[in-house]
């Protein structure tokens, strides 16, 4: 089976550029998540969807990130302008419904924003 | 406080010892509980879930204290390979059910 797959791996930016990072959730897995896991620390949720509508989105800075998932399968976030302090890795993870099952992770977008 | 709280050590133990790793959650309404398991610049996995009776897998043992609102990990035998860190991830009813994760205990087994 395949896993969730994330693109690209690793992205350098300048501050204030953007940058958009990509994931494909496993088959038939209706919620996904976004996660920002910066070094040390573990990671800390973003956006959560439940096929393509948002069940939370509260730690999400929404003055600078977006997210969607249009079709309830691939989902895309971006950040538009970075700051050095989104330097982190972005993982993706989904699970077949989101109440007491496994999540399954990608290997993560490692962003630097220079 | 924050809703999921991890010392995050290292915990530094031969091979062969017993370590124990603790996870205090805020939410007393949160249902779900797992361990999961990450390697250096590698992506969370997960190691086991949490039941309410306790559950053990192999050498790993968890357990669930709801009184006190803490989930523990028990690692009995250690080998080099455990090596690594371990977050506990904690599912509160939100908009639907939402896992936090703690920031990871580091453990590090030596010969």
């Amino acid at each position: 089976e395949a896993g969730v797959a994330q693109s690209p791996r690793y992205k350098i930016i300048e501050k204030r550029q953007s940058v958009a990072f990509w994931c494909n959730p496993i088959s038939g897995h209706a919620t996904l998540y976004w996660y920002q896991q910066i070094l040390g620390q573990g990671p800390k949720l973003l956006i959560q969807f439940q096929n393509n509508g948002v069940v939370d989105d509260s730690q999400l800075p929404k003055d600078r990130f977006s997210a969607e998932r249009l079709k309830g399968v691939d989902s895309t976030l971006k950040i538009q302008p970075a700051k050095l302090e989104d330097s982190a890795v972005y993982l993706c993870a989904s699970s077949l419904v989101s109440q007491n099952t496994e999540a399954f992770f990608g290997q993560g977008t490692r962003l630097t924003v220079v | 406080r924050k809703e999921v709280e991890q010392d995050p050590g290292p915990f530094n133990v031969p091979e062969g010892a017993t370590v124990a790793f603790n996870c205090t959650y805020s939410n007393s309404a949160s249902q779900s509980f797992f361990w999961y398991r990450q390697d250096c610049r590698k992506e969370p996995k997960l190691l086991m879930s949490v039941y309410s009776s306790g559950n053990e897998d192999g050498r790993f043992t968890a357990q669930l204290n709801r009184a006190s609102q803490y989930i523990s990990l028990l690692i009995r035998d250690s080998k080099l390979s455990d090596s690594a860190t371990y977050l506990c991830v904690v599912g509160s009813p939100g908009g639907s059910y939402i896992p936090t994760f703690g920031r990871g205990t580091s453990l590090i087994v030596h010969p």
